[in-house]
């Protein structure tokens, strides 16, 4: 089925690990975003690309890496996993255009220790 | 800072009320106006979307849109208890193609 997947859904790591996050999307969009959720903060940008090999820092981008080699995956690595990483990471899509709704996949909740 | 303004709630209806949320926007470059609904532990899911002036139904969901005033609203009619999310506001960043600035959500809550 089209759409986009995030794996693993959970994850338990404990502080000073890397640890990366996989985003898959089928639907050949250009944009791909990285959010995350917490109490209070809602939904924060991390990092965004706007196709294959162009990457751009989004709100609070400290501590994390991102890359895109290929238009349908976007991972997300933490180097050096801290306390404050813990929270609900959401992957998003879109298309081209000024238009454009995201898409988001079903989440991956991150528990560092 | 761009912002998107919504009421966190919760809001509280009865279960064939109207439910109303309201959200207000900063950036007037902004074209483009989404709803979206979440479910507790799930993700964001797309409801309706918006881009002139006026009303958009579809189905029990009216998204209405005032530019001048910077303000977006949703209704839903004869709400029902499977409605109980929180909506999240979302409007496109005039100047940066692509992003979506959200709002923190509002919590809508239908009593039986």
């Amino acid at each position: 089925d089209a759409g986009i997947t995030q794996s693993p859904r959970y994850k338990i790591t404990e502080t000073g690990r890397q640890v990366t996050l996989m985003c898959h999307q089928t639907w050949s969009h250009s944009y791909m975003f990285w959010y995350r959720q917490d109490l209070g903060h809602g939904l924060r940008l991390i990092y965004y690309s706007a196709a294959a090999d162009i990457t751009d820092k989004g709100e609070v981008p400290d501590g994390y890496v991102v890359s895109r080699s290929k238009t349908e995956n976007f991972p997300l690595t933490l180097e050096s996993a801290t306390r404050s990483q813990t929270s609900v990471y959401f992957c998003a899509s879109s298309g081209t255009g000024p238009n454009q709704p995201q898409h988001f996949g079903d989440g991956t909740r991150l528990s560092i220790l | 800072q761009k912002e998107v303004e919504q009421n966190s709630g919760p809001l509280s209806v009865p279960e064939g009320a109207i439910a109303s949320l309201n959200c207000t926007y900063s950036d007037r470059g902004s074209q483009s106006f989404f709803w979206y609904r979440q479910y507790s532990g799930k993700s964001p899911e797309l409801i309706m979307s918006i881009y002139s002036n006026g009303d958009k139904e579809d189905g029990r969901f009216t998204a209405q849109l005032n530019k001048a005033s910077q303000y977006v609203s949703l209704l839903i009619r004869d709400s029902q208890p499977s409605d109980s999310a929180t909506y999240l506001c979302a409007v496109n960043d005039g100047g940066s193609q692509g992003n979506l600035i959200f709002g923190k959500g509002t919590k809508l809550s239908v009593k039986p």
